[in-house]
């Protein structure tokens, strides 16, 4: 069974710049979470979507934005970069959302931003 | 505001010793406790305790949920240079599906 995978794995913009990030779930998970990691501020929850719904949102600016599509893939996208969005992302999937049912977030690998 | 502590941020073995890593927390409407194995890669899944499962153990690794006193540790015996990597704790509040709050993190380094 094929993992969460995410895409690009590495990155590299410049101040200003936007970016969008792709994620495919675990076939038949429909819930997808991104997190932001950093070295100082660990992992931060950005957002979560299941069945093409957000149906939670961290404390992040509005630059931050995501969406998900009827096979469950997942992308979100950020304007307007700043240095400070410098951070590995990674999606999570998970069966979560579903009636009853409880369980882990499968990670990605993530994508690694860098902003210059 | 909801919040996961981790202790000891940082941890250095050597091969065979045993280990305890700490977590505490304070969340409305506790849910779950998930531990994560992070190399340098994904995080990979340990253990999930919730209310009706306070304790888990696989193999050298086990885990237990307090929670009257909101805490989890995490036991590691008999560790192995494969063990090195950061072990993260997160917990999950009662209708915030998807959303993990997440410590700092330990940092576990096994020397042979």
């Amino acid at each position: 069974k094929a993992g969460v995978t995410q895409t690009p794995r590495y990155l590299i913009k410049t101040r200003g710049q936007q970016v969008t990030l792709s994620c495919s779930p675990i076939s038949g998970h429909r819930s997808v979470s991104w997190y932001q990691q950093t070295p100082g501020q660990g992992l931060q929850f950005l957002f979560e979507y299941f069945s093409e719904t957000q149906r939670n949102k961290g404390n992040f600016p509005g630059r931050f934005s995501g969406r998900q599509f009827s096979n469950s893939r997942s992308e979100m996208n950020v304007s307007t970069l700043e240095l400070g969005d410098s951070a590995l992302y990674l999606c999570a999937s998970s069966l979560r959302g579903l009636a009853g049912v409880t369980g882990e977030l499968f990670f990605g690998e993530g994508s690694r931003l860098t902003v210059l | 505001e909801d919040k996961v502590v981790q202790s000891p941020l940082s941890l250095v073995v050597h091969e065979g010793d045993t280990v305890t890593l700490n977590c505490s927390y304070e969340v409305t409407n506790f849910r779950s406790l998930l531990w994560y194995k992070q190399e340098k890669k994904a995080p990979t899944f340990l253990f999930m305790l919730t209310s009706s499962g306070i304790e888990k153990k696989s193999g050298r690794l086990s885990s237990i949920l307090d929670k009257k006193e909101l805490f989890s540790i995490l036991n590691i015996t008999a560790t192995q240079t494969g063990d090195s990597a950061v072990y993260l704790c997160a917990v999950e509040a009662s209708g915030n599906t998807g959303k993990l709050i997440f410590g700092q993190g330990t940092t576990l380094q096994v020397k042979p």
